[in-house]
């Protein structure tokens, strides 16, 4: 199973909102990555951990809040966002340790803020 | 972090084969080359990945020059379904970097019938 489950596919919400989005893997990967990607723009790296330790923050807002309760689960809650964070939120997984290691995307949110 | 330079679009016919071409002069010694690519409405789909031989899977080949300063992507006969944006990447997991991909613009594959 090389699958990382993203939910929900689409969420709308206002700015005043609190909505968290989920992802899930079961390939017993220990790193675990959010993305963000405005259209027609590459993705843009936001958070990262390895071994559910926060590891990487790019200089994300505040707004944005990742949680990685387990191994196999990493959150991206949402509070006040405005409507410029609306974009596709792409969470990955990868095994930590050699830049030879396949890093496995999910099909990813559709956020929009209004 | 290290950069890729590749061109904004290319096109092929189906059934052709498609060389995608990435520049990154300034790899290191330790820099993976990896190759993503990204259909309209997903996620981004591995693809292959190299250090410093070629490499070949079901999906593509990966030439690597012998100065590890270019690569190229070998679709081997494109279909309809290779319509994507290819990300060349670099990537390395030395100090604090923790293997994280860094995306350049990509190309965008156009494959006519």
């Amino acid at each position: 199973d090389t699958e990382v489950t993203q939910t929900p596919k689409h969420l709308v919400m206002g700015m005043t909102n609190k909505k968290s989005l989920k992802c899930e893997q079961h390939m017993g990967h220990r790193a675990m990555y959010w993305y963000k990607q405005k259209a027609k723009k590459p993705p843009e790296l936001m958070f990262v951990y390895s071994y559910e330790k926060l590891s990487i923050n790019e200089s994300v807002p505040s707004r944005f809040s990742p949680e990685c309760p387990n191994s196999s689960l990493l959150n991206l809650h949402l509070h006040a966002l405005q409507p410029e964070d609306s974009a596709l939120y792409l969470c990955a997984s990868s095994q930590p340790g050699t830049g030879g290691n396949t890093i496995y995307f999910g099909e990813g949110s559709w956020l929009t803020v209004v | 972090d290290a950069k890729t330079t590749q061109p904004n679009s290319m096109e092929s016919n189906e059934e052709e084969p498609v060389h995608l071409p990435c520049n990154h002069s300034t790899i290191s010694g330790t820099d993976y080359i990896h190759w993503y690519r990204q259909l309209p409405s997903q996620g981004p789909e591995y693809v292959i990945h190299g250090l410093t031989s070629n490499v070949n899977n079901r999906m593509a080949s990966l030439a690597i020059a012998e100065d590890r300063k270019s690569s190229t992507l070998i679709l081997h006969r494109a279909t309809l379904r290779d319509a994507a944006v290819y990300y060349c990447i670099l990537r390395d997991v030395r100090g604090s970097t923790l293997g994280r991909l860094y995306f350049g613009r990509g190309t965008q594959l156009t494959v006519w019938p």
